[in-house]
């Protein structure tokens, strides 16, 4: 399967925890996107990379939150003293700027964090 | 005011029938238009691009009105498997997709 990977698919968590998240992106594309949702609601843009660079960070993105893609590849979303309120699926999307699939995001399946 | 916006729904329709769904976007300097179709507890999948022209894929058909700031996206004979979340999607200059909350469809026998 060459889509987009993310792991784990759930997580659970005790409210102050640390988490991280993994992205593994489709391995041609050059941009990655981390996105929240919550039931009834669309996708909320976090952040996004354009190779290894964080280009833009959304004002949801609280300074608990960090986001890294060393090298380009893979990323990683952590959320440092978790609160109730983290409680969302977090979703990784990838796309490849400059083609004929200029910013079609494919998206991962998902990670479902569960603050109790 | 939000910068994508759409009916949530849900449009609870019969099969065979006809449904559209609108999208109003508040930035004008918007320029990539999609439809995305989400399943419960799934992730999204992009459905259709939408272009100026209008466009079309089977059953499906997608339409821009930039003067009004909005695209529709038209189901004709609709089936069971329709039943889903469509998302409404707009890129401006800055490049990141933004979402609307989606319409919900509910196509029953």
């Amino acid at each position: 399967d060459t889509g987009v990977s993310q792991d784990p698919r759930h997580k659970i968590t005790k409210r102050g925890q640390n988490v991280t998240f993994r992205c593994d992106p489709i391995s041609e594309h050059n941009r990655l996107y981390w996105y929240r949702q919550t039931l009834g609601q669309g996708p909320e843009f976090l952040t996004y990379f354009q190779n290894e660079a964080q280009l833009e960070k959304s004002r949801l993105l609280s300074d608990r939150f960090s986001a890294e893609r060393p090298k380009g590849s893979f990323s990683t979303l952590e959320i440092q003293r978790t609160e109730q309120g983290d409680s969302a699926m977090y979703l990784c999307a990838s796309s490849l700027q400059g083609g004929a699939t200029r910013e079609k995001l494919f998206f991962g399946s998902g990670t479902q964090l569960s603050v109790l | 005011r939000k910068e994508v916006e759409q009916d949530p729904g849900p449009f609870n329709v019969p099969e065979g029938a006809t449904v559209a769904f609108n999208c109003t976007y508040s930035n004008s300097a918007s320029q990539s238009f999609f439809w995305y179709r989400q399943d419960c507890r799934k992730e999204p999948k992009l459905l259709m691009s939408v272009y100026s022209s209008g466009n079309e894929d089977g059953r499906f058909t997608a339409q821009l009105n930039r003067a009004s700031q909005y695209i529709s996206l038209l189901i004709r004979d609709s089936k069971l498997s329709d039943s889903a979340t469509y998302l409404c999607v707009v890129s401006g200059g800055s490049y990141i997709p933004t979402f609307g909350r989606g319409t919900s469809l509910i196509v029953h026998p």
